[in-house]
């Protein structure tokens, strides 16, 4: 069966420190990957999705980044966090063919101080 | 502009009442539909979908949705609630011709009263 991991689940930066969260799946290929923001209030913002290694669209214009190293790794990035990025933040996959359910990981909490 | 209104932000009902959950949709062309709950402490899941055929689609643990494609709705119902139901209710959408992009509602807070 397919499984999503995130870490950490939780993380404390300062502002203005770097940011890296990683995202794996286990037990399929191909994957299509997607990195959410989860802000009370404001429901799911798509920040960037997948299709293949190298193959990264951004959503939204920001402070940041994404890349996909492997074909089941994804990770988000920053290379100086702002108060404004705190948030939770949501990988989720779905099968190549990109409409059909995702599958959300547990996420990791953000709080920039 | 692609977008998806869910109108009820917070919900409070006791146990054993009806439940209906609001979803319009803002999206061209031919779409998917879908509901996520998000119990407490646990990951975003998959409710129901909607793709094609049959507009009433029935999903887990009683819940049902149907699609109203004049009124560009997707609304959540549940006869019963029960406490177990206390959750956060995503709807979402995407298109139907291969894109990618899913978008979501900001979410219904769903508690129940014992």
């Amino acid at each position: 069966s397919q499984t999503i991991h995130q870490w950490p689940a939780t993380l404390v930066q300062p502002v203005g420190s770097p940011l890296s969260l990683e995202c794996t799946v286990e037990g399929t290929s191909n994957p299509n990957l997607y990195w959410y923001r989860q802000a009370a209030g404001r429901g799911l913002q798509l920040l960037f999705y997948s299709i293949g290694i190298d193959q990264i669209s951004s959503e939204v214009p920001q402070n940041l980044s994404a890349s996909r190293p492997q074909d089941r790794q994804f990770i988000l990035s920053s290379k100086k966090l702002l108060l404004s990025d705190s948030g939770f933040y949501l990988c989720a996959w779905s099968v190549p063919e990109g409409t059909d359910t995702q599958y959300f990981g547990p996420g990791t909490r953000l709080t920039v101080l | 502009a692609q977008s998806v209104s869910q109108h009820n932000h917070h919900v409070i009902l006791s146990e054993a009442a009806s439940l209906e959950l609001g979803c319009n949709y803002s999206y061209g062309g031919t779409v998917n539909l879908f509901w996520y709950v998000q119990y407490p402490g646990q990951h975003l899941q998959l409710l129901l979908k909607y793709f094609s055929g049959d507009p009433l689609v029935k999903g887990i643990k009683g819940f049902e949705a149907e699609f109203i494609k004049s009124k560009f709705s997707f609304n959540l119902r549940k006869p019963s609630v029960q406490w177990s139901d206390t959750a956060e209710y995503f709807c979402a959408v995407n298109g139907a011709s291969g894109t990618y992009k899913y978008i979501f509602g900001t979410g219904t807070r769903l508690k129940v009263l014992a």
